[in-house]
């Protein structure tokens, strides 16, 4: 069974801090990395794509990948209180042939004000 | 803009029943999905499908199924409601190959 971890949480951060989140994933054949972002009662919204090793950034947010190691993380700087959401890792799975996308089951983030 | 939409945001619905949710895109995509979501369970696969009249498996595909007659249209029918199935459905779709997915709002249904 292909599986993508993520720590429960709540992570709580200060306002102004940098939260770190992560994420491992089984399956070395994944190629595709995804962080959405899901606020309570809503469905979850795209906030990063990573497809290479190495770092991402858009605005606030940076995306690591280490295929080696099997692991990809979400930073985001100068944290908000809106920031405060769960938040979910997702790994694309190209090796069955399908189009199926495997989730972890989030991340909670607290940011504190 | 992007746009998935659902056809009811709330549903409740008494055991027995036959339940059908809608799910609609407007970006051309090949590729839509039906998930459930429960607490601490995450995100689990109902269906999917790659293309018109084409439809697959997901991990959790027992007491449902699905029709996909139109490209921009995805339908998840829950045959005979049970309680069990009480949970928030979400629709995504996706284009072709390795992509991001878009969802839709959700449809929280309840089973009574």
């Amino acid at each position: 069974q292909k599986e993508v971890e993520q720590n429960s949480g709540p992570l709580s951060v200060p306002e102004g801090a940098i939260a770190s989140l992560n994420c491992t994933y089984s399956d070395r054949g994944s190629q595709s990395f995804f962080w959405y972002r899901q606020y309570s009662g809503k469905s979850p919204e795209l906030i990063m794509f990573i497809y290479s090793n190495g770092d991402k950034e858009d605005g606030r947010f940076t995306a690591q990948l280490n295929k080696a190691s099997q692991y990809v993380s979400l930073l985001i700087r100068d944290s908000q209180p809106s920031d405060s959401a769960t938040y979910l890792c997702a790994v694309y799975d190209a090796t069955s042939g399908t189009y199926k996308y495997i989730f972890g089951t989030g991340t909670r983030l607290k940011v504190l004000a | 803009d992007v746009k998935v939409t659902q056809s009811s945001r709330y549903l409740v619905k008494r055991t027995g029943e036959k339940v059908f949710l809608e799910c609609v895109q407007d970006m051309d995509h090949e590729n839509m999905f039906w998930y459930r979501q429960d607490p601490g369970l995450g995100l689990r696969l109902i269906y999917f499908s790659y293309d018109v009249k084409m439809k697959e498996k997901g991990d959790i595909p027992e007491g449902y199924s699905v029709s996909r007659e139109k490209k921009e249209r995805f339908s998840l029918i829950l045959e005979s409601a049970s309680t069990n199935q009480t949970s928030m459905y979400l629709c995504a779709s996706s284009p072709r190959g390795a992509d991001t997915q878009y969802f839709g709002p959700g449809t929280r249904l309840t089973v009574l």
